[in-house]
């Protein structure tokens, strides 16, 4: 069975730092690109970042470029997002979703249940 | 970026009925669409790709259709499981993005 199981998220203040991750079982990790998809609650889906299976291709929205930053240990079967300077709009569940093949497709076949980031001032 | 519009942003219908939420992309995606079903306090569940091919193991009275800009999404028999939040999704150019959901009501 596939599992994605996020971890990280909390209460951050303000322009400081949080580190996400997420630890994958049930497939081989490193067969497949992986992505960070967020949404604030009530509210519609936001990709963040994505990343392929070697590392070599990555991609990020708008309002994350040059903040974030998505990396991946295949040996430990993990993702991350180091996100940096954090705005009140940066909170959000964040989603870990594994693609359906080894770059970057955008064809989102299994979702963690996501972990809670909170930036208060 | 591809701006993604979804309409209606919600709707309630009757336990059987037919239901069809549309997608507009900003500029050409050719088929590369994709529909997910959010249910309350889950995650997204792939149900469609390649705008028309019904995911492994979705009930076949979900279906899709279109290309280029226009895209539908259809649900034909709906059922009291199916209420759940509906989103289309690009994934022909990057930044990825997503419309802005359709909240699917029993009536």
């Amino acid at each position: 069975e596939v599992q994605l199981v996020e971890s990280g998220g909390g209460l951050v203040q303000f322009g400081r730092s949080l580190t996400l991750s997420c630890a994958v079982s049930g497939f081989t990790f490193e067969d497949y690109a992986m992505h960070w998809v967020r949404q604030v609650p009530g509210k519609g889906l936001e990709w963040v970042s994505g990343i392929s299976w070697n590392s070599y291709i990555i991609g990020y929205g708008d309002s994350v470029k040059g903040r974030f930053t998505i990396s991946r240990d295949n040996a430990k079967n993990s993702l991350y997002l180091q996100m940096n300077s954090l705005r009140a709009e940066d909170t959000a569940l964040y989603f870990c979703a594994k693609d359906f093949r080894d770059i970057l497709t955008g064809r989102f076949d299994n979702w963690g249940q996501g972990t809670l980031v909170t930036v208060s001032s | 970026d591809i701006q993604m519009t979804q309409s209606p942003s919600s709707l309630s219908a009757s336990v059987g009925d037919r239901v069809t939420i549309t997608c507009q992309a900003s500029q050409d995606i050719r088929k590369y669409l994709n529909w997910y079903q959010q249910k309350p306090g889950k995650a997204p569940k792939l149900l469609i790709y390649d705008a028309s091919n019904l995911e492994t193991g979705v009930p076949s009275r979900f279906s899709g259709s279109g290309s280029g800009t226009d895209f539908i999404f259809t649900i034909s028999s709906l059922q009291p499981e199916d209420i759940a939040t509906y989103y289309c999704q690009q994934y022909d150019n990057l930044p990825l993005t997503f419309g802005g959901g359709t909240k699917v009501e029993i009536k």
